[in-house]
């Protein structure tokens, strides 16, 4: 079946650093990607949209220069957490459809626990 | 935008007894999906719903799509403490959304054996 891999699964880090996320489509193709942030016990919370070769649509509230995302091929996006503060402390998610088009299931990375101290 | 509600918010169950989770929209929708997310995981995908009435079942699951399609449940027959987890229903973000899904809140299962 499709697989989305993400890395790193685990990141603790200081309060300052910037911090990459990749997400990657192991055996399909993704022109587009989606991020997720989820807080504990909480919903899963979409904080953009991941076109390959052009730029991301981030939904309303979500600080475009704080979380850079980058889709530069059909099988890798990435997110990176900027300048990263104790707030930015989430359980990071990426999916993607296996066929690009409207009704189609979600497959998902296994997440990343980022913890800023 | 688009709105989803899902009840309950938490179940806790006996194992072996029934367990159903509903999902509310305030519009009419064209799909909807079911997720879950065991505790500590990612979520997976169970089922995409389409038609009117639509009744789908995948062994002890059982998912129903509305007449009108802007409800839908999830039910679970003889629960088993590997169903514990929270279950989501995924609707499109909007009529025209490519893609894009938003998440109802969740039920969360807990299953005591």
């Amino acid at each position: 079946g499709a697989v989305v891999s993400q890395h790193p699964s685990w990141v603790i880090c200081k309060s300052g650093t910037s911090v990459k996320i990749e997400c990657r489509s192991l055996d399909f193709q993704a022109t587009t990607m989606f991020w997720y942030r989820q807080f504990p016990k909480q919903s899963l919370m979409l904080m953009a949209t991941s076109n390959e070769g052009s730029k991301a649509t981030y939904e309303q509230g979500v600080e475009k220069d704080k979380f850079l995302i980058n889709h530069a091929s059909l099988t890798l996006s990435t997110l990176t957490v900027t300048s990263a503060h104790p707030e930015d402390s989430s359980f990071y998610i990426c999916s993607a459809p296996t066929i690009p088009g409207f009704k189609q299931p979600q497959h998902f990375g296994d997440g990343t626990r980022l913890s800023i101290l | 935008g688009q709105q989803v509600m899902q009840i309950p918010q938490y179940q806790h169950v006996q194992e072996g007894e029934d367990f159903t989770t509903y999902c509310n929209s305030s519009t009419t929708l064209s799909n909807i999906q079911w997720y879950k997310q065991r505790p500590g995981g990612h979520p997976v995908f169970l089922i995409q719903l389409v038609k009117s009435g639509e009744v789908k079942k995948q062994k002890r699951l059982t998912f129903q799509f509305g007449e009108a399609k802007k409800n839908s449940s999830l039910h679970i027959t003889a629960t088993q403490t590997t169903d514990v987890g929270t279950y989501f229903c995924a609707v499109p973000f909007s009529k025209t959304s490519y893609d894009k899904v938003i998440f109802g809140p969740g039920t969360s299962l807990s299953v005591i054996p």
